[in-house]
């Protein structure tokens, strides 16, 4: 079983809606990451967050604001989204930032904007 | 810049034959580190192996064997003898340096195992 929980698995919502996807790790790592998936694309880096600090930002849109309330918890807020948005967000986790860390993978959150 | 070559997009076998998914790579830097992920339907990415640029030994975990040959830039992955439970895509993926980790992933094997 994975060690990265992430909430809701699924979720739908409107142009208009201001939703938040969840995760949440227990191994005591200090980066965590948002990745975006497309349908039959490997994942993309959207952010890392490394001893609760934004380090990266990959010029993601403003619609989408991460957010680090601690060291086990990650939070990405979605705001006024495109259709174009709906993929499955993966969050993850590192001991730390530094390459050669390995990365562990929530279960995905599917999002679909209508 | 990193690059990751994936050549096979989607790979069908019958269940009991074995599998080998290539993965070439492009760096520059003389450290990096090679990873395989494999991603079932349900969408998470599950962690497989870990190898840095100064560990060339092969491996095996049960029905999965590794090899790492930096002369051709190669980390190929074998499922011997697949099950239906294999049915994944499975990434490979280059990290570099001793900087940000960024994964650069290729892009993906699909691999059926047909019953």
């Amino acid at each position: 079983d994975t060690e990265v929980t992430q909430t809701p698995k699924h979720l739908v919502m409107g142009m208009t809606n201001k939703k938040s996807l969840k995760c949440e790790q227990h191994m005591g790592h200090r980066a965590m990451y948002w990745y975006k998936q497309k349908a039959k694309k490997p994942p993309e880096l959207m952010f890392v967050y490394s001893y609760e600090k934004l380090s990266i930002n990959e010029s993601v849109p403003s619609r989408f604001s991460p957010e680090c309330p601690n060291s086990s918890l990650l939070n990405l807020h979605l705001h006024a989204l495109q259709p174009e948005d709906s993929a499955l967000y993966l969050c993850a986790s590192s001991q730390a930032r530094f390459s050669g860390n390995t990365i562990y993978f929530g279960e995905g959150s599917w999002l679909t904007v209508v | 810049a990193q690059k990751v070559t994936q050549a096979q997009t989607e790979i069908s076998v019958v269940e009991k034959e074995d599998v080998t998914l290539d993965c070439v790579y492009e760096t520059r830097d003389t450290t990096y580190y090679l990873f395989w992920y494999k991603q079932p339907p349900s969408g998470e990415l599950v962690f497989l192996i870990r190898r840095n640029s100064f560990d060339e030994q092969n491996e095996i975990s049960g029905r999965y064997s590794w090899n790492f040959q930096k002369s051709t830039s190669s980390f190929n992955f074998t499922i011997t003898a697949s099950q239906v439970v294999d049915s994944a895509v499975y990434f490979c993926a280059l990290s570099v340096g001793y900087g940000n980790n960024r994964l650069a992933f290729g892009k993906g094997n699909q691999v059926v195992v047909i019953p």
